[in-house]
């Protein structure tokens, strides 16, 4: 069964516009982390955001919130004021502490921003 | 720059031969890891450090694959008699251990093989 699942292989978006990526996770472990991460053409995967699975509140990071929502076991990023350099591969991962640090990432969504 | 380094960025090589690509995590961090990236995938784990101690083998780490990280710095990952299927992105990833950014991995640049 797939751990980490991204419904959305490409999504459009206006420059300007907010936009949420959506982002089912699947664990049984009580302690774990959620990660959000970019990775446009060039290949490199940069880290935006962060969020454990016992923190009280929304993480945030600029233009980059995370709405986590523990009981549906979701955990969606939202770029607020879309740019054009935001096109790019988004990555949702997760790590559950009893599997040491693997990491398990999910299919990726591509996003256009559209000017 | 301070970030995560691999070299090289680009590998084409023919069928049978061996590859070694080299990853320089970030100064200071212990933990180093590996992941392969095929075309349209997320990054798959392969193996993880601990300073010079290798914690943990995927089973896609096949026989063929050896890291090392001799010194608890840098690691190299090799790549033996390789097949057309090894073609990917090897990405290399380090983070600290302790500390409120203990969860964090910063990813290196990334490893193209073409494996012809």
């Amino acid at each position: 069964a797939q751990k980490i699942t991204q419904t959305q292989p490409g999504m459009f978006v206006q420059e300007k516009e907010a936009v949420t990526l959506d982002c089912t996770y699947d664990t049984s472990d009580p302690s774990y982390g959620l990660f959000w991460y970019k990775q446009p053409s060039s290949g490199e995967m940069i880290f935006l955001i962060y969020q454990g699975s016992y923190d009280q509140q929304n993480a945030t990071e600029g233009r980059y919130s995370l709405n986590f929502q523990k009981a549906r076991k979701s955990a969606n990023l939202v770029i607020s004021a879309s740019q054009l350099g935001d096109s790019a591969m988004y990555f949702c991962a997760m790590r559950e502490m009893v599997e040491d640090d693997k990491v398990i990432f999910g299919p990726g969504t591509s996003l256009s921003v559209i000017p | 720059d301070t970030g995560v380094s691999q070299n090289p960025r680009h590998k084409i090589t023919k069928r049978g031969q061996n590859v070694t690509f080299r990853c320089d995590p970030i100064s200071e961090h212990n933990r180093l890891y590996w992941y392969r990236q095929t075309l349209g995938q997320g990054p798959e784990f392969l193996t993880y450090f601990q300073n010079e101690a290798q914690l943990e083998k995927s089973r896609l780490l096949s026989d063929r694959f050896s890291a090392e990280r001799p010194k608890g710095s840098f690691s190299t990952l090799e790549i033996q008699r390789t097949e057309q299927g090894d073609s990917a992105m090897y990405l290399c990833a380090s983070s600290p251990s302790g500390g409120a950014d203990t969860d964090t991995q910063y990813f290196g640049p990334g490893t193209r093989l073409t494996v012809l």
